[in-house]
């Protein structure tokens, strides 16, 4: 199983410009979620997902849209990268309501220039 | 909100002495989870604990809920250079949003 994935490993940006982190996870969880992890401040969440079609805010969400049209996808969208947004970003992925636990992907190393 | 405060932020041991991490929050939780993320790596769960009072053990590293379930600690016995890494304790009060203490990043000295 190669359980969650996420694209691509190390990403950098201008300020301004915009792209997607990919996430995508084959082990039929419902619950997806997105976190950002910055120096000294843990592991912040930023937008999760509870099945096709269901999306919510984190702790984090500005600056970041989501969609999940698949039960497998859940990408992170950046519109107008800003330097406030350079970190690692983690996708994750549970098969029940708060009390399973999370897989996380390798992350995706971002910065903004 | 959702809020779990962990301390230390930092830990350097010498390598055979015992290391402790707690896990504070205001409110009552429903379950707490751990997790170990190495350096340069992502989180791995560790642990679940659910009931008040309740201790687990994997081999050297002992899990517990606070008798009010409203603090966990994660003790590690005679540490070792594989046990390096951030621990972080998580907890989602029976909803689907899991919020992540701070981390306590532990250096092992051999």
């Amino acid at each position: 199983n190669a359980g969650v994935t996420q694209t691509p490993k190390f990403q950098v940006l201008k300020t301004g410009q915009s792209m997607t982190l990919q996430c995508a996870q084959d082990m039929n969880h419902e619950y997806m979620s997105w976190y950002r992890q910055d120096p000294g401040m843990g592991l912040r969440l930023i937008h999760y997902s509870v099945g096709a079609g269901i999306t919510d805010q984190g702790e984090v969400p500005n600056g970041y849209n989501v969609s999940r049209s698949t039960t497998e996808d859940f990408p992170l969208r950046l519109l107008s990268a800003a330097p406030s947004q350079t970190s690692v970003y983690f996708c994750a992925s549970s098969s029940g309501q708060g009390k399973s636990p999370l897989h996380f992907g390798n992350g995706t190393r971002l910065t903004v220039t | 909100g959702q809020q779990v405060m962990q301390i230390p932020q930092y830990q350097h041991v010498q390598e055979g002495e015992d290391f402790t991490t707690y896990c504070n929050s205001s409110t009552t939780l429903s379950n707490i989870q751990w997790y170990k993320q190495r350096p340069g790596g992502h989180p791995v769960f560790l642990i679940q604990l659910v009931k008040s009072g309740e201790v687990k053990k994997q081999k050297r590293l002992t899990f517990q809920f606070g008798e009010a379930k409203k603090n966990s600690s994660l003790h590690i016995t005679a540490t070792q250079t594989t046990d390096v890494g951030t621990y972080f304790c998580a907890e989602s009060s029976g909803t689907y949003k899991y919020i992540f203490g701070t981390g306590t990043r532990l250096k092992v000295l051999a």
